[in-house]
Formats: structure tokens, sequence, C-alpha cells
């Protein structure tokens, strides 16, 4: 079965440093997605990144990176310069196949409480 | 402007009367989805539609129905809701972009009580 665990309910970094929010999933599926997303205290969920499982290269969003490592089943966010616009919750999701082979069942981490301190 | 929205945004209702959660999206994308967030346990996919008339069940569709008539329209129906449906629902859509690349747009949440 599918599986996304993020391990730090709750993480910290000042203000112009670089954070890494740790995500590892567990799937036999050769095709899988992953993706971040951040929701802020007002509520909103708003899409960051995503990371295809056949993709050579890290995906890049402005100061997001998604550090995929494959072998190790990991796919861990970065976010660099941090801002204090950044404080909130951050999940983690994989995307996998259903029966008819389209992938888009989804299923996500538990989130990471990110608070950036000035 | 690109969107999904959602209504109500807001919904207290009694157990067993029926109610719709409306989704409509603008970027004519193929998937939608719906999803409901709880205290301790995430995001959990209640329903997907991969294009008109194709809809597949999530992690739990179970007091839920969709369907996906129009390529915009989304709707969540609870038939019978019940006191463990309080939750704060999102309605989501997917664009493909090149290659293998998505990107997700949500709807600003729904949230329901069912007492």
């Amino acid at each position: 079965a599918q599986k996304i665990t993020q391990t730090q309910p709750g993480m910290f970094v000042q203000e112009k440093e670089a954070v890494t929010l740790d995500c590892t999933y567990d799937t036999s599926d050769p095709s899988y997605g992953l993706f971040w997303y951040k929701q802020p205290s007002s509520g909103e969920m708003i899409f960051l990144i995503y990371q295809g499982s056949y993709d050579q290269q890290n995906a890049t969003e402005g100061r997001y990176s998604l550090n995929f490592q494959k072998a190790r089943k990991s796919a861990n966010l970065v976010i660099s310069a941090s801002q204090l616009g950044d404080s909130a919750m951050y999940f983690c999701a994989m995307s996998f196949p259903n029966s008819g082979g389209s992938n888009y069942k989804l299923t996500f981490g538990k989130g990471t409480l990110l608070t950036v301190n000035p | 402007e690109a969107q999904v929205t959602q209504n109500p945004r807001y919904l207290i209702t009694v157990t067993g009367k029926k109610l719709t959660v409306t989704c409509s999206q603008n970027m004519n994308h193929e998937y939608m989805s719906w999803y409901r967030q709880d205290p301790g346990l995430g995001l959990r996919q209640i329903y997907y539609s991969m294009n008109v008339e194709v809809t597949d069940k999530g992690d739990v569709p179970e007091g839920y129905k969709v369907s996906r008539k129009e390529k915009r329209n989304f709707p969540l129906i609870l038939e019978s809701p019940s006191p463990n449906q309080t939750s704060l629902y999102f309605c989501a859509s997917i664009k493909r972009t090149s290659g293998s690349s998505y990107e997700q747009y949500f709807g600003p949440g729904t949230r329901l009580t069912v007492t």
C-alpha cells in the first residue's frame, strides 16, 4: 500500500535561512508523482511544486525545490531564504495509479508546521 | 482569473438532511477531486474525476456521492449527513502542463458542521 510519512510535526527556522522539510514515501508502483502544498493559518491550500517519478532533474519553483532521492524514497522540500510569510503547515502528497492506470489517486502526509522567526 | 469556487463556504446542518457542496473551475481542467481535512488526520481524498462522466473513489468515499456531468462542475453530495462528516472540505482541479508536470488549484474550502 502507498504511504507518505512526514516525521517532523514542527520546524523552526530563522528568517533568510534555508530549511528542509522531510517527506518519505512507500510504493511499489514505478509511476507516481510527489506534491508539496502550503496551508497558511488562513486555511487555504496552495500547491507549491510537483515531481514525477521518471523526472531526472529535481523540480524547482522559485524559492522552492524538491530534493528527490528515488533510491531512498524521499522527496524533501527545500525552502531557500525563508520569509515570515512562509510560516504555515506544509503537506507532502503522492499520486499513484488506480486500477485503470491513471495516476490520480492521492495520499497525503500528516504535515509539518513551519515557523519562521524574525 | 483562474479559480476554483466552492459553495457554500460554511454550512451547519442536521443529521440526515441531504446537502450538496458545489465546486466549479474555469480553467477547462479534466481532473477534479474532493478532499476532507480533519485535525490529526491531514487531508484525505474522497472522490476524483478524470473527465466528464468518469469518477473514482479515493480513500474515504463512504457517505458521499459525486457527479461530473460537465467539465467545469464537480458537486459533492451527502445524501444523509452524519456528525462524523463534520470537516473542512476542499475541491481541487489539476492541470497537466508539459510532459509529466502538474499544477493543482484548490477551492477556498467549505467548513461543514453536522449536528
